[in-house]
């Protein structure tokens, strides 16, 4: 069975404060592909980023930069100098080939003030 | 491309009544998933479908729901008779390749449905 947890249910930092968020999965297949999702205020989900089990190369987008380290089966999350806009619930998913569908964790909602 | 659409964006509907949600899946993509949202529960898979197909159907709560996918281009979701546990925030989301591909699954705007 796979399975994702974002135990953080929620962070509030102040504008420009880096912030990481957590995600740690469970999963049996050697191959599987991790993703992070945004939902903003608005509702629709927004895809960030997809990474396979093969690579383990941190990436770095802007503001946005993501680790994954297979030893401690976590794909953490870091937005540095946070903004207002940023402000959404986060959402770390996980799939593989013996299951087409994401299995998503909690989501982590992350409030950025001013 | 309009990415996926769903429709209605919105529904509200009284115990007992048929409730039906639409998706018109990204062109070209195989894949089309639909997935429920709540507080309690989250983002849950309902149903997949590959070429038209459904694959796992094992998240469908109940005989009360029933998904369809009568060609590539469009997707329906049924609930009857619907219940005010029913109500969330469901969405449709396609795919090209499933999680192979580097862009992600697509989600539509989702349809947010209050039973009363």
């Amino acid at each position: 069975a796979q399975k994702v947890t974002q135990a953080q249910t929620e962070i509030s930092v102040v504008e420009k404060e880096d912030v990481t968020l957590d995600c740690v999965y469970e999963t049996r297949d050697t191959t599987y592909y991790l993703f992070w999702y945004k939902q903003p205020p608005s509702g629709e989900l927004v895809f960030l980023i997809r990474r396979n089990s093969f690579d383990e190369q941190n990436e770095i987008s802007g503001r946005y930069s993501w680790n994954f380290q297979k030893s401690t089966s976590s794909f953490n999350f870091t937005i540095t100098a946070s903004q207002v806009v940023d402000s959404a619930v986060y959402f770390c998913a996980l799939s593989s080939p013996s299951g087409y569908a994401l299995n998503f964790g909690k989501g982590t909602s992350l409030l950025v003030t001013p | 491309d309009a990415g996926v659409i769903q429709s209605p964006r919105h529904e509200v509907t009284e115990m007992g009544q048929e409730v039906t949600l639409r998706c018109k899946p990204i062109s070209g993509h195989d894949y089309l998933f639909w997935y429920r949202q709540t507080m309690m529960r989250g983002l849950e898979l309902l149903i997949y479908f590959n070429n038209n197909v459904p694959i796992d159907d094992s998240g469908m709560p109940e005989d009360r729901f029933s998904a369809k996918m009568p060609n590539a281009s469009f997707s329906t979701l049924k609930i009857q008779p619907s219940e005010p546990r029913d109500s969330a925030v469901y969405f449709c989301a396609s795919s090209l390749t499933g999680p192979q591909g580097r862009d992600g699954y697509t989600f539509g705007s989702g349809t947010r449905l209050t039973v009363v």
